[in-house]
């Protein structure tokens, strides 16, 4: 079964310091691995998807995130953080058994971005 | 054009009653898909419907269960409501099923409260 790990619940930077939200993968294959955003009473939204095309991959809002197999990462980075980068963050792998598609979210990584 | 829409947005309910929620999925969209998010955690799979049929399930009792009508809107029916199930619904559309690499769109959710 695939499973994502986000290995800190709460990150706090400083507005225009650089952001970054660790996420661990555990797959039986090549996996397609997501990050999603959700700001309060808003819906989820997709910053960046990998799926085997490339290993470093760019988002929406400066986000990026490096795939690395030898590690079974797939962290989350922003060089300047900024005041509505605060929300909460989703590691996410999809499961492609049974013929549907399965999102796996991790626990979640809540951003404070402070002044 | 219209997002994934979801109604009601807030509902309290008490033990043992029953719930529909409903959603609609993006114009064309064929496939939905309906998450639970428990308070201070990721969403967690609950059912994926594709051209009315289902095509995964996630690990929920028999009291939970959905159908696709043929205009692609789903509904969520949820029997003897436990107080466990007081959470954040959300509902979520993509073009088909299965491919990995397509997105899925959110909705901004249900928030049902079981007292």
């Amino acid at each position: 079964a695939q499973s994502v790990t986000q290995l800190d619940s709460h990150v706090s930077v400083s507005e225009g310091t650089p952001v970054l939200l660790r996420c661990n993968y555990s797959s039986s294959y090549s996996p397609s691995l997501f990050w999603y955003v959700q700001h309060p009473n808003k819906g989820l939204q997709l910053l960046l998807k990998y799926t085997s095309a490339a290993t470093l991959v760019k988002g929406i809002n400066g986000f990026e995130a490096e795939f690395k197999k030898s590690e079974t990462s797939f962290h989350l980075t922003k060089p300047s953080a900024h005041m509505s980068d605060a929300a909460e963050y989703f590691c996410v792998v999809s499961d492609l058994t049974g013929g549907g598609n399965k999102l796996t979210f991790g626990t979640g990584t809540q951003l404070k971005v402070e002044l | 054009d219209a997002g994934v829409t979801q109604s009601p947005t807030h509902l309290i309910k008490t033990r043992g009653q029953h719930v529909t929620l409903r959603c609609s999925p993006i114009s064309g969209h064929k496939s939905v898909s309906w998450y639970q998010q428990v308070l201070g955690q990721g969403p967690q799979f609950i059912f994926q419907y594709y051209e009315k049929e289902e095509r995964g399930r996630g690990n929920f009792p028999d009291r939970f269960s959905a159908r696709q009508f043929p205009n692609y809107s789903s509904e969520l029916n949820v029997n003897a409501l436990l107080l466990g199930d007081s959470a954040l619904y959300l509902c979520a559309s993509s073009p088909l099923p299965g491919q990995g690499e397509e997105k899925l769109f959110f909705g901004s959710g249900t928030q049902l409260s079981v007292l």
